[in-house]
C-alpha cells in the first residue's frame, strides 16, 4: 500500500521561506512530485525529483532522499499568489498524492 | 490553445440520475487519468488508461464506467449517481518515462459535480 504524509497547513508571512515536508512508505518508487493546485484550480507540476539531492527552480527547491523515504519542497521569498495548497506525489506508473498541505502567505 | 480541457465545468444533478463527465487533449499523450477530489482536497486516481487501454482501475464502484474512443479522449459515466460522488473529479494526461514510471501530469480544469 502507499502511505504518504505532509503536514495539513503552514502559515508563513511575505517574503519568508517555508519548507514542507512529505514522507512516504510506498510499494514502489520512480520518483516524487510537487504539484501546486489553487483554490478552484487544478494541480500544476512544481517539480520532480527521482535521485537523491536537491534540484533548484527559482524561488523554489525540491529534496529527496530515497533511503528515508523523505522529500521537501522549499519556497523561498513567499509572495502572497504562493498560497494554495502543495501536493506531494509518489511516481509508481501512477500518482499516488498526499493529502496536501495548504499553505498561507500572509502580508 | 487548451491542454487537456474537461466539460462541464459544473454539474449539478440529483441522485439516481446518470451523467457523462467528457474529457480531451492534445498534447499528444498516450496515457489518461480520472481522478476524484473529495472535501477534503485528497487527490485519489480512479482510472488510467494507455492508447485507449484501461491499464489501471483502482477500487471504484461499477457505477463508474470510462471510456477511451481514442488516445486524446476518456470519458466518465456515472450511474445512479449517489449523494457521496459529489466532488471535483479532474482529468489529466501525461507521457511514460524511459527509466520507468509516469512523467508529468497535466489536469484539467475540474468538473464539480454536486449530487443533490
Amino acid at each position: 500500500g502507499q502511505n504518504i504524509d505532509q503536514p495539513t497547513e503552514m502559515t508563513a508571512t511575505e517574503g519568508a521561506i517555508v519548507q514542507i515536508n512529505c514522507t512516504y512508505q510506498t510499494s514502489g518508487f520512480n520518483g516524487l512530485f510537487w504539484y501546486q493546485q489553487h483554490a478552484g484550480e487544478a494541480p500544476t507540476f512544481l517539480s520532480y525529483n527521482v535521485l537523491d539531492g536537491l534540484e533548484e527552480k527559482g524561488r523554489f527547491s525540491s529534496f529527496l532522499s530515497r533511503s528515508k523515504g523523505y522529500s521537501y519542497l522549499l519556497l523561498k521569498e513567499l509572495q502572497m499568489k504562493d498560497s494554495a495548497s502543495y501536493l506531494c506525489a509518489v511516481n509508481d506508473y501512477k500518482l499516488s498524492f498526499g493529502a496536501g498541505t495548504t499553505v498561507t502567505v500572509r502580508a | 490553445d487548451t491542454a487537456v480541457s474537461q466539460t462541464p465545468k459544473y454539474l449539478v444533478t440529483q441522485m439516481g440520475n446518470d451523467k457523462s463527465i467528457k474529457c480531451e487533449q492534445n498534447l499528444g499523450h498516450d496515457t489518461m487519468y480520472w481522478y476524484k477530489q473529495d472535501s477534503k482536497k485528497f487527490l485519489k486516481i480512479m482510472f488510467s488508461y494507455n492508447n485507449k487501454e484501461l491499464i489501471i482501475n483502482e477500487t471504484v464502484p461499477n457505477r463508474f464506467s470510462p471510456k477511451s474512443p481514442d488516445k486524446a479522449h476518456l470519458n466518465l459515466h456515472i450511474n445512479s449517481l449517489e449523494l457521496g460522488d459529489s466532488a471535483v473529479y479532474f482529468c489529466a494526461s501525461s507521457g511514460l518515462l524511459v527509466r520507468g514510471g509516469i512523467d508529468e501530469q497535466f489536469f484539467g480544469p475540474g468538473t464539480r459535480l454536486t449530487v443533490l
